[in-house]
């Protein structure tokens, strides 16, 4: 089974709809991450969480919401959809190795359309 | 702050030939570097990392890096391009504790 898994892998959805893409991990990383890819602008932090009680904003926090429900899970949230949120987004964790960062483990990704 | 700068968002070589993707950061302290590698329709998996040990890295699949603080760069190479190499491939950075940072990747394609 895959260390980290994503739900849905494929979504379309309208403009203003709410979305919700879920994470779920079996690596027992205490961090979490959420990116979107967009082609040329390589991978863009939404939002991470060092544990389930620190959630922090990265680069590109407007219009997106998470919640770390446990170790294991850290959804992501569009409470109202828009067309240039379309694109591929990624999960993944990581741990501490020391006191330095450890390498990431990604999920395999979900494509998201707003039409 | 750190940050992480790809030289070309896309490299084109020859089946057999050398593949070189370059990588610069900027750290004003001691880094940890990695790349990342992408295959259509995949999440991004680790090819090789460095974290102050030996300065030539070797990874999976033929790949290495070379960590050399004097030009603050971190370029992967390959001796000799395989179809399968195909890819995107991402740089990224990171200090002590603190999230990584990636750059905005180059996409490697190989000619027959």
């Amino acid at each position: 089974d895959a260390d980290v898994t994503q739900t849905p892998r494929n979504r379309i959805t309208k403009t203003g709809k709410r979305i919700m893409l879920e994470c779920s991990q079996t690596k027992g990383h205490d961090r979490m991450y959420w990116y979107r890819q967009d082609p040329g602008l390589g991978l863009r932090l939404i939002y991470y969480s060092f544990d389930v009680k620190d959630i922090n904003k990265g680069e590109i926090s407007d219009g997106y919401s998470v919640s770390r429900q446990a170790q294991a899970k850290f959804s992501l949230s569009l409470e109202s959809a828009i067309p240039n949120q379309t694109a591929l987004y990624f999960c993944a964790t990581s741990d501490l190795v020391g006191t330095y960062q450890g390498r990431q483990f990604f999920g395999p990704g979900t494509r998201l359309t707003v039409l | 702050a750190q940050s992480v700068t790809q030289l070309g968002s896309h490299v084109s070589v020859s089946e057999g030939a050398l593949v070189l993707l370059r990588c610069n950061y900027s750290s004003s302290v001691p880094p940890y570097l990695f790349w990342y590698v992408q295959y259509p329709n995949q999440g991004l998996q680790l090819l090789l990392k460095y974290t102050s040990a030996a300065t030539l890295v070797k990874g999976i699949n033929g790949f290495e890096a070379e960590f050399k603080k004097s030009e603050t760069s971190f370029h992967l190479t390959k001796p000799s391009a395989h179809m399968s190499d195909a890819a995107e491939y991402f740089c990224a950075v990171s200090y002590r504790a603190q999230k990584l940072v990636f750059g905005q990747g180059t996409r490697l394609t190989i000619n027959p």
